[in-house]
């Protein structure tokens, strides 16, 4: 069964380094998105992007965060300059063609950022 | 605003048990989408169902049955006769026009 992958599973990363979280969502989906969790809090929208622009965002995507679509198959997040509070799970998601935002979200196993 | 609470931060029962997981809901749109997530301890999050606001019947899997009512916003998870395995966090969420929404989760404990 198709899936979408997420690499690294977990990142160590010293502050104000900048991180790139990869995804490659499942092959024919179209919408793409970036949740975040911190440790057991609950799980946050952050950007979907579709048509190779960013879609919506919410008020957690500052300017320290961007998404692109380098290639036809992966789906990056970069933070530019990590912060002790960006440490949390980051979870990829995809959706199917023909149906929008509105269904399901297919996410990958999430990678973990700790920024120490 | 688009929200979603879920009101029972935690909930512990014992085997066999059935146990019921609320979860209400606020949206100015007339169409948009609930789901349920489960999320074990090994972190990932794993769908378990999708509703649209103009399908209000009920429905069941397995053990999982799920109760809909637009009248009250709610949109409620039922687990019969419990097993340890779904002991778990289990997020409802919402996706209207804008995005897809999460409740704060509600983390069940299944004791043996």
């Amino acid at each position: 069964e198709p899936e979408v992958t997420q690499t690294p599973s977990h990142q160590v990363t010293q502050m104000g380094q900048e991180v790139i979280l990869r995804c490659v969502p499942i092959s024919n989906h179209l919408y793409f998105y970036w949740y975040r969790q911190i440790l057991g809090q609950k799980v946050e929208f952050l950007v979907s992007f579709y048509n190779n622009e960013i879609s919506e965002k919410s008020e957690i995507f500052d300017d320290q965060f961007s998404v692109e679509r380098p290639d036809g198959s992966n789906f990056t997040l970069k933070i530019r300059s990590t912060k002790l509070e960006d440490s949390a799970m980051y979870f990829c998601a995809s959706s199917r063609p023909g149906t929008g935002r509105n269904t399901e979200a297919f996410f990958g196993q999430g990678t973990r950022l700790t920024v120490v | 605003a688009q929200k979603v609470t879920q009101a029972q931060t935690e909930i512990s029962v014992v085997e066999k048990e059935d146990v019921t997981l609320d979860c209400v809901y606020e949206t100015r749109d007339t169409t948009y989408y609930l789901f349920w997530y489960k999320q074990p301890p090994s972190g990932e999050l794993v769908f378990l169902i999708r509703r649209n606001s103009f399908d209000e019947q009920n429905e069941i899997s397995g053990r999982y049955s799920w109760n809909f009512q637009k009248s009250t916003s709610s949109f409620n998870f039922t687990i019969t006769a419990s097993q340890v395995v779904d002991s778990a966090v289990y997020f409802c969420a919402l996706s209207d026009t804008n995005d897809m929404r999460f409740g704060a989760g509600t983390r069940l404990t299944v004791k043996p």
